[in-house]
């Protein structure tokens, strides 16, 4: 148990579906993450949150979007996506300045997309 | 642009043997470095965190050193076991880019009984 928790574990949608992955950190961090990993490639870092304003956007296409109502909570909502979409989707945390802190993951959301 | 850089991509040993990963990144310039361990199908799990101004830290049977100068990482495990075996990843944060990590595609490690 690592303080970060996700939601749905598995998600299956076809392409013209909207659904959202939630997670939730209960350490008092004040950054969140969203990252991808794909079969046989580095994980892909999608999204920075600190104390709920994004930080980094890396390059992300629009039918991915981000929300994080507040420190404790994000979302990443998912609209008409493609199947190069389906991989593991990873939230995490941390907490310090400059990000300097150590990086906290929940157990990841597995997104298939027919 | 940084790159992480992780050899060898699977190893397989004994248990009992003392093993090294290792871990090289193109740009020096970095907050800290951090191991984590990922079990099949799951999310990671953190190992280590290595400062820029730290050589290593220990953690158990686990020991990683960090030479900034020269990029590289090492993460070494005593007496290993087949439980240890699991995906090995390393990952820097990138100085003044707002908690950015870069990941290398990790080691995966058997250990056979």
């Amino acid at each position: 148990e690592t303080g970060v928790t996700q939601t749905p574990r598995h998600l299956v949608m076809g392409m013209t579906n909207k659904k959202s992955l939630k997670c939730e950190q209960h350490l008092g961090h004040n950054a969140m993450y969203w990252y991808k990993q794909s079969a046989k490639k580095p994980l892909e870092l999608m999204f920075v949150y600190n104390f709920k304003e994004q930080t980094e956007n890396n390059s992300v296409p629009s039918r991915f979007s981000p929300e994080c109502p507040n420190s404790s909570h994000l979302f990443l909502h998912l609209h008409t996506l493609q199947p190069e979409d389906s991989a593991l989707y990873l939230c995490a945390s941390s907490q310090g300045a400059y990000f300097t802190g150590e990086l906290f993951f929940g157990e990841g959301s597995r997104l298939t997309v027919l | 642009k940084q790159e992480v850089t992780q050899i060898p991509a699977a190893l397989s040993v004994p248990e009992g043997e003392n093993l090294v990963l290792n871990c090289s990144f193109t740009d020096s310039a970095i907050y800290n470095l951090q191991w984590f361990r990922q079990d099949p199908g799951k999310g990671l799990t953190s190992l280590l965190l290595i400062q820029s101004s730290q050589r290593e830290q220990t953690s158990g049977r686990l020991n990683a050193s960090l030479d900034k100068s020269s990029g590289r990482s090492t993460l070494y495990i005593a007496a290993s076991q087949p439980g240890d075996s699991a995906t090995y990843l390393c990952a820097v944060t990138i100085y003044n880019q707002g908690g950015k990590l870069i990941f290398g595609q990790g080691t995966e490690l058997s250990v056979k009984p």
